[in-house]
Formats: C-alpha cells, structure tokens, sequence
C-alpha cells in the first residue's frame, strides 16, 4: 500500500492497492473526528466517524485511526477501486462546540 | 426528499448586486448549518441553528452577510452588495439532536462578475 506523509495535498495509489490518508490536528479539546469524501462537483459525504474516547474503528474497506498523544488521525482504504478518486477531508468538533473544524483535504486518484 | 437540498445550483451574478442561497434541510433535522468553500479549500464554518435562532455566526465574514430560519427548517443565506471575493461554493448541512453528523447538500455555486 501507498501512505502519505502528515498531509500531503495528493495520493496517487494503484487500483487494488490500500491508501492510507493522514490528517493533524491542533485541538486538545477536540473529542469527535470525521473523514468526508467529495467528489466533483458534489456536496461532502461521511466516510466514518470516531469519538476521542476510541483509538481504532472499522467500516466497510475504511478503517480510522486516532492518535491523540501527537493529535493525528488516519484513513485506511482497502483495495483502492476507481470510485475511491476523490478529495478526502478529515474535520473535527469539540464537546461543547459541535461545529466541524475541516482539514485542507486530499486529492486521492486511483490508477487503473 | 430524502437529503438536504440547496437552490439555486449555480448563481451567476453582478459586483454589487443582491443574493439568496436557499437550504431545505432533511425533515427533522434540528441543526442546521451553512459552510463556504473556495476552490481548492475545505469548507469553512459560517453559521449554526438550532431550531430558529442562530446558535453560534462568528464565522460569517462581515454585516454583508445574514442568514435566517424563520420557521426551524428552511434557511436562506443572504449576501448583500456582492464583492467578486464572495465568489464560492455555499454548502448547507443539517444533523438531527445531539448527532454530531453532518449531512451535507451538493451546494450553490455562486459567481460574481
């Protein structure tokens, strides 16, 4: 699999291959984490989520991990498919302000 | 329907004039927001409702901008004296109580010329 550094703007991964996607953050007090995928033209949508109290949780093909003693959160892909081509955003949101914070995102591009 | 719908999809309009981005959030829904992107960025936080009041504007950019939900569900966003600057996606997104989800509409589009 492919991984990128602590944000690089893009990934470009193989097809079939797994893409991990790294996000920092700057909020101690932050306690609830998201990953987003956009595609062109479209409106955000949810990936996953985790709470601050959780350090691994898995979806369908996507697993997030938090790391909170160096406030870092990463998104795993399985099998990268050409449908994962997209910009992924992670954002995060505190207990007592529930508007989400967005990172800068990532372009991931999927090569056939 | 079963999303949040945004009208209009694209807006063109002139340096000075006057717009409304309309939201219709998912029915139920509490929470309301209001987030803009510039190409390339993230969306950044402008406006929050809870029901009808506005619970939290600070990042709405200055006194140009103003938003309302009158009635706890649809919001409209309104921008007065438009600056080619306001130039950007306007996302709206709604999470039902205590969820901390947001579902997010395609957009508006606005352009200013």
């Amino acid at each position: 699999g492919e991984s990128v550094g602590l944000h690089l703007p893009t990934l470009s991964v193989q097809e079939g291959d797994n893409s991990i996607i790294n996000c920092a953050y700057s909020n101690s007090a932050s306690d609830y984490f998201i990953w987003y995928k956009q595609e062109s033209g479209k409106g955000p949508q949810f990936i996953i989520d985790i709470r601050s109290n959780m350090d691994k949780r898995q979806g369908q093909r996507v697993t997030v991990l938090l790391n909170k003693t160096v406030k870092h959160l990463s998104l795993q892909i399985a099998a990268t498919q050409p449908g994962d081509s997209a910009v992924y955003f992670c954002a995060e949101s505190s207990f007592n302000d529930y508007k989400l914070s967005f990172g800068a995102g990532t372009t991931v591009t999927v090569r056939a | 329907g079963a999303g949040v719908s945004q009208t209009p999809s694209n807006k063109v309009t002139e340096k000075g004039k006057y717009v409304e981005l309309r939201c219709d959030p998912i029915s139920g829904h509490t929470a309301l927001y209001w987030y803009r992107q510039s190409l390339g960025q993230g969306p950044e936080f402008l406006i929050y409702f809870q029901g009808t009041g506005a619970a939290d504007d600070s990042g709405l950019p200055n006194d140009r901008f103003f938003a309302v939900r009158p009635e706890g569900s649809v919001s409209t966003l309104k921008i007065q004296r438009t600056e080619r600057g306001d130039s950007a996606v306007y996302l709206c997104a709604s999470s039902p109580l205590q969820g901390r989800e947001l579902f997010f509409g395609e957009g508006s589009r606005l352009t200013v010329l």
